[in-house]
């Protein structure tokens, strides 16, 4: 059980580059959260997917797209990067929607650079 | 605007000391108040404190909910150098439940 697995670990891109971040989780999870981590800023959510088959914006969606391929997987993909985006990126999951029931179990991380 | 503020935003101490982290939150329709910890990596569950579970402890950590004052405390006695990590405090909303996050208190024990 691995839990929830993010790729790649590290990245670092061109300004315009394209990339798709990889989210699997193998804890049979309806619901799963892509965040961005920037110094002094804490957590901020950018998409969510409440089940499979649905996503939602978040916070700070602009300048990403999410695909909830199937149950385990949600990635996210940025088309034209920017040096903005330069963020440590985190994927969590929770069994159902709504923290009150369930917390949320995060991936490793991914530590994107764009130049 | 929904938003978490933590204070304060880093602590220095020494081995054996005792800590007091704060958490104050402006949330539309209150569900729940969760800390985290956050060592190099991802962040790990500590808590979640809602209406009906105000205080919760485990081992040197607790945590106490003021819904009255819209905060929060953790508390760490007999602090040890592995306590030394970022604490963060998100608060989930009844409105979308989503979790809106604090900016995080770093912390350092000193041995």
């Amino acid at each position: 059980n691995a839990g929830v697995t993010q790729t790649p670990k590290f990245q670092v891109l061109k300004t315009g580059q394209s990339m798709t971040l990889q989210c699997a989780q193998d804890m049979n999870h309806n619901s799963m959260y892509w965040y961005r981590q920037d110094p002094g800023m804490g957590l901020r959510l950018i998409y969510y997917s409440a089940s499979e088959g649905t996503t939602d914006k978040g916070e700070v969606p602009n300048g990403y797209n999410v695909s909830r391929l199937n149950k385990r997987e949600f990635s996210l993909r940025l088309e034209s990067a920017a040096p903005s985006q330069t963020s440590v990126y985190f994927c969590a999951s929770t069994p159902w929607g709504g923290a009150s029931t369930d917390t949320q179990y995060f991936g490793p991380g991914t530590r994107l650079t764009v130049l | 605007e929904d938003k978490v503020v933590q204070s304060p935003l880093s602590l220095v101490v020494h081995e054996g000391d005792t800590v007091t982290l704060n958490c104050s939150y402006e949330v539309t329709n209150f569900r729940s108040l969760l800390w985290y910890k956050q060592e190099k990596k991802a962040p790990t569950f500590l808590f979640m404190l809602t209406s009906s579970g105000i205080e919760k402890k485990s081992g040197r950590l607790s945590s106490i909910l003021d819904k009255k004052e819209l905060s929060s405390i953790l508390n760490i006695t007999a602090t040890q150098t592995g306590d030394s990590a970022i604490y963060l405090c998100a608060v989930e909303s009844g409105s979308n439940y989503q979790l809106i996050w604090g900016a995080g208190t770093k912390l350092i024990i000193k041995p």
